[in-house]
């Protein structure tokens, strides 16, 4: 399997202007989860969604941040309008059954967005 | 309130040499912790999960360690190599709790040749 696969991997925006992260998880696994990495406040959990459903977007920061899964093979996570403090990299990752079993959640590479 | 710290926040070694990492949390009721290993530029790799009956979890020169008692974990690396650079974080996840992981601020780990 190829892993999770986000887009894009490198992103430099304008302030004001839409964000739109891509991302495409393990085949068969039934979690996604939508992470952001700052070196300020670490991982921060986003959003999750099981069988594409979001489930928790306590995490999300804004009402200018929003998440869908429309089918069990892809995610979008925009952002509209990005700000400065958006700049961060946000990671994709899924898992098969839930956390609480144990199983491994598995990241991305991450999409590094820089709004300048 | 659920906690995750780590120490040392970051550490320099040289080639071959070992070290060990801490994580003390305060999540209760426990259910599992997990280490990460995350290289510059990627995301996070799972190195090892244990859950409360589990006092020590190996992976090649990989060595776990938990005490549920005093909710302390470490990390143990054995003869370093250059490719050991990383961070390392520290992950518990709470036992009531739907999905709720606690991600420790990390480790950043340097070895020099």
């Amino acid at each position: 399997d190829a892993g999770v696969i986000q887009s894009p991997r490198h992103e430099v925006t304008e302030m004001g202007q839409e964000v739109t992260l891509r991302c495409k998880p393990i085949s068969g696994h039934d979690y996604l989860f939508w992470y952001r990495q700052t070196m300020m406040r670490g991982l921060e959990l986003l959003i999750y969604f099981n069988n594409n459903v979001p489930i928790d977007d306590s995490g999300m920061p804004e009402d200018r941040f929003s998440a869908k899964m429309p089918n069990a093979s892809f995610s979008t996570l925009k952002i509209q309008p990005s700000e400065p403090r958006d700049s961060a990299v946000y990671f994709c990752a899924s898992s098969f059954l839930a956390a609480r079993s144990g199983n491994t959640i598995y990241f991305g590479e991450g999409s590094w967005l820089t709004v300048v | 309130k659920n906690q995750v710290e780590q120490s040392p926040q970051s550490l320099i070694i040289l080639e071959g040499k070992n070290c060990t990492l801490q994580c003390n949390y305060t999540v209760s009721p426990f259910s599992n912790l997990r280490w990460y290993k995350q290289d510059t530029g990627r995301g996070p790799v799972s190195l090892t999960i244990m859950t409360f009956s589990e006092n020590t979890k190996s992976n090649g020169r990989y060595t776990a360690t938990l005490d549920a008692d005093t909710k302390q974990s470490s990390l143990h690396i054995t003869a370093s190599q250059l490719s050991d650079s990383a961070s390392y974080i520290c992950v518990v996840r709470g036992r009531d709790s739907n999905y709720q992981l606690i991600w420790g601020a990390g480790t950043k780990l340097i070895i020099k040749p």
